[in-house]
């Protein structure tokens, strides 16, 4: 199976700050990443598809990027509603895997 | 607008059988394979089970194969789970998602609780 090695585990950002999260691919994925947001008691919401691109509705604030076996999720100027936990799902095989998460908390 | 509603949770006793089920609503259901995720409280996702669009091919983890069992109704663009010989580890908020490649919609999940 491919494990996915999220970090850090939880932070707190001041607002307007920069962030980012990265998941490590224990196996080559290719750009099978995707990013997720979720809020308290609410299903994922999907940020960024096959590891670079832009959901529909997102803000330009995030952005999503590769090199090697990490990706990378980026918050520019961190908005409060950004609150939530971020994770990662690689579906380049089965069994399909995500990140443990990461809790973004507001300074 | 996509919708996906799950239905069929509750609280059932170890060793016991539970179905659940997913209402799909605003997209082609036959066109899209389909799965399950799930999330045990104050845990992460774990993925559960995939359905072709068909229904002839179907994919699950270790954790659950050979208990659950993944199935669909294109006529009732339905998707649902039959879950046997549940484990206190199964206990968790269940999620219906349409897979397109990635798992790009989710519904609102449904709670199952085993406990004697």
């Amino acid at each position: 199976d491919i494990q996915m090695t999220q970090s850090p585990s939880s932070i707190s950002v001041s607002l307007g700050d920069r962030f980012t999260i990265t998941c490590r691919a224990s196996q080559d994925i290719g750009n099978y990443l995707s990013w997720y947001q979720q809020k308290p008691e609410k299903s994922p919401k999907l940020m960024i598809y096959r590891a670079t691109n832009l959901e529909d509705g997102v803000p330009s604030r995030f952005s999503g990027s590769r090199s090697g076996s990490d990706y990378s999720l980026t918050i520019n100027s961190l908005e409060s509603e950004d609150t939530g936990i971020y994770f990662c799902l690689q579906h380049k095989q089965y069994p399909f895997t995500f990140g443990s998460g990461t809790k973004l908390e507001i300074k | 607008e996509v919708q996906l509603v799950e239905s069929g949770g509750g609280l059932v006793q170890p060793g016991r059988s539970l179905k659940l089920s997913c209402a799909a609503s605003g997209f082609t259901f036959s066109n899209y394979y389909m799965a399950w995720v799930r999330q045990a409280p104050k845990k992460g996702l774990e993925w559960v089970a995939t359905i072709s669009t068909s229904g002839s091919r179907t994919y699950y983890p270790d954790s659950v194969k050979g208990r659950f069992t993944i199935s669909r109704d294109n006529a009732k663009s339905s998707l649902y789970l039959q879950m046997n010989s549940l484990k206190s580890e199964d206990t968790a908020t269940y999620y219906c998602a349409r897979q397109e490649g990635l798992l790009d919609y989710w519904g609102q999940g449904v709670m199952v609780t085993v406990s004697s």
